[in-house]
């Protein structure tokens, strides 16, 4: 139990263009959602929690406009990166947490490159 | 500012070998404490968990890590390491306190084992 998958797991698209990650929780329902990015052979860095129905929160430093995040429904969130740059190339994690939980089930991740 | 201290970034053991990562965090009051492990090209996996009650916890593979409040930490350990527990090891907290309740990842340790 406990499944988050992520779509899609990579990703190559051209500097300017926007590009749309999915995250679900395919067997129980996420209240709360979370983003991460991850550099290579960095740390998880939390970009922004997203609660059902809601707008998201960002982290300090992390644009609201050019990450937006949907969070429409108990099972899915999305992740848009509008008009992207090769900066943004970084792999993208979900996170996915039931209300009243403590505990984080995490997607596989997508592998965004932009050229 | 809240903050997970992970001490070693980059630890190489051969097989049977003793294992022990640090982990130190800055939150006061209470706090849910993860060790997770990516495995290379894989996503990440709770290796086990503590929120309250006997400080030391196993975990699966044969790990487990001891909380100690008074020095704010949680190492891992594990007795005998082997060739396919080389991978990343994140230490990773979520605090309470004042409705803070983000995750947050110390920087990572990556462990080689050597055959």
């Amino acid at each position: 139990g406990a499944v988050v998958s992520q779509h899609p797991s990579w990703v190559i698209c051209k500097s300017g263009t926007s590009v749309k990650i999915e995250c679900r929780s395919l067997d129980f329902q996420a209240t709360t959602m979370f983003w991460y990015r991850q550099f290579p052979k960095q740390s998880l860095m939390l970009m922004a929690t997203s609660n059902e129905g809601s707008k998201a929160t960002y982290e300090q430093g992390v644009e609201k406009d050019k990450f937006l995040i949907n969070h429409a429904s108990l099972t899915l969130s999305t992740l848009t990166v509008t008009s992207a740059h090769p900066e943004d190339s970084s792999f993208y994690i979900c996170s996915a947490m039931t209300g009243g939980g403590y505990e984080q089930y995490f997607g596989p991740g997508t592998r965004l490159t932009v050229t | 500012a809240q903050s997970v201290s992970q001490h070693n970034h980059h630890v190489i053991l051969s097989e049977a070998a003793s294992l022990e990562l640090g982990c130190n965090y800055s939150y006061g009051g209470t706090v849910n404490l993860f060790w997770y492990v990516q495995y290379p090209g894989q996503h990440l996996q709770l290796l086990l968990k503590y929120f309250s009650g006997d400080p030391l916890v196993k975990g699966i593979k044969g790990f487990e890590a001891e909380f100690i409040k008074s020095k704010f930490s949680f190492n891992l350990r594990k007795p005998s390491v082997q060739w396919s527990d080389t991978a990343e090891y994140f230490c990773a907290v979520k605090s309470f306190s004042g409705g803070y309740n983000k995750l947050i990842f110390g920087a990572g340790t990556r462990l080689a084992v050597h055959p």
